[in-house]
């Protein structure tokens, strides 16, 4: 297993760009979540999904859509990039019956 | 609001002496706590969660609901406990997880 994946590892976009940060996980699992990551700050939610076609939002949604049209995949959009973007970017997915959630290798996001 | 708040945002000790990375909590149900390592260009990774009651890699942490606490210990550390630890919580069933602010372990030779 692959277990959860993340593309791209870096990106830089200037300010008003959109992207799509990719995830991927290969366990079956049905929760998949986002968050950021940012000095002093720990690991921040900012969508949350509990299942296929389901999906909410964390602490910090502003900014970032998701969808979730498979099991797999979890993908975050970012519409209109601002230097407040500015971070390291988790994936994570774990069975909903609970226990440890998987983390993905993150994708370390700088808008100038 | 949920909250998990580590105070150190830096923790260096020697090699061989004890650790302690503190972490407190609020909320006012029945919480689920873990603690999860970053190590140096890895990905986070769970350490430990309070339900399984295990000692990984020499540590451990226990729950105290008077102090709303669950500071995780080790008696002899080691250099390859350096890394980033976060405190996180769950609560209500929830797969939610709210972070501390993380500590940054140095053990210095």
């Amino acid at each position: 297993n692959a277990g959860v994946t993340q593309t791209p590892k870096f990106q830089v976009l200037k300010t008003g760009q959109s992207m799509t940060l990719q995830c991927a996980q290969d366990m079956n699992h049905e929760y998949m979540s986002w968050y950021r990551q940012d000095p002093g700050m720990g690991l921040r939610l900012i969508h949350y999904s509990v299942g296929a076609g389901i999906t909410d939002q964390g602490e910090v949604p502003n900014g970032y859509n998701v969808s979730r049209s498979t099991t797999e995949d979890f993908p975050l959009r970012l519409l209109s990039a601002a230097p407040s973007q500015t971070s390291v970017y988790f994936c994570a997915s774990s069975s909903t019956t609970g226990g440890a959630q998987y983390f993905g290798p993150g994708t370390r996001l700088t808008v100038t | 609001a949920q909250r998990v708040t580590q105070p150190e945002k830096l923790l260096s000790v020697f090699k061989g002496a004890p650790v302690e990375l503190k972490c407190n909590y609020s909320y006012s149900g029945s919480p689920e706590l873990f603690w999860y390592v970053q190590y140096s260009r890895q990905r986070l990774q769970l350490l430990l969660r309070h339900i399984s009651r295990e000692s990984i890699k020499g540590f451990t942490a226990d729950l105290n609901k008077g102090e709303t606490s669950f500071h995780l210990k080790k008696p002899f550390a080691q250099e390859e406990d350096s890394a980033m630890y976060y405190c996180a919580l769950s609560f209500q069933g929830a797969q939610k997880l709210v972070f501390g602010q993380g500590t940054r372990l140095t053990i210095n030779p």
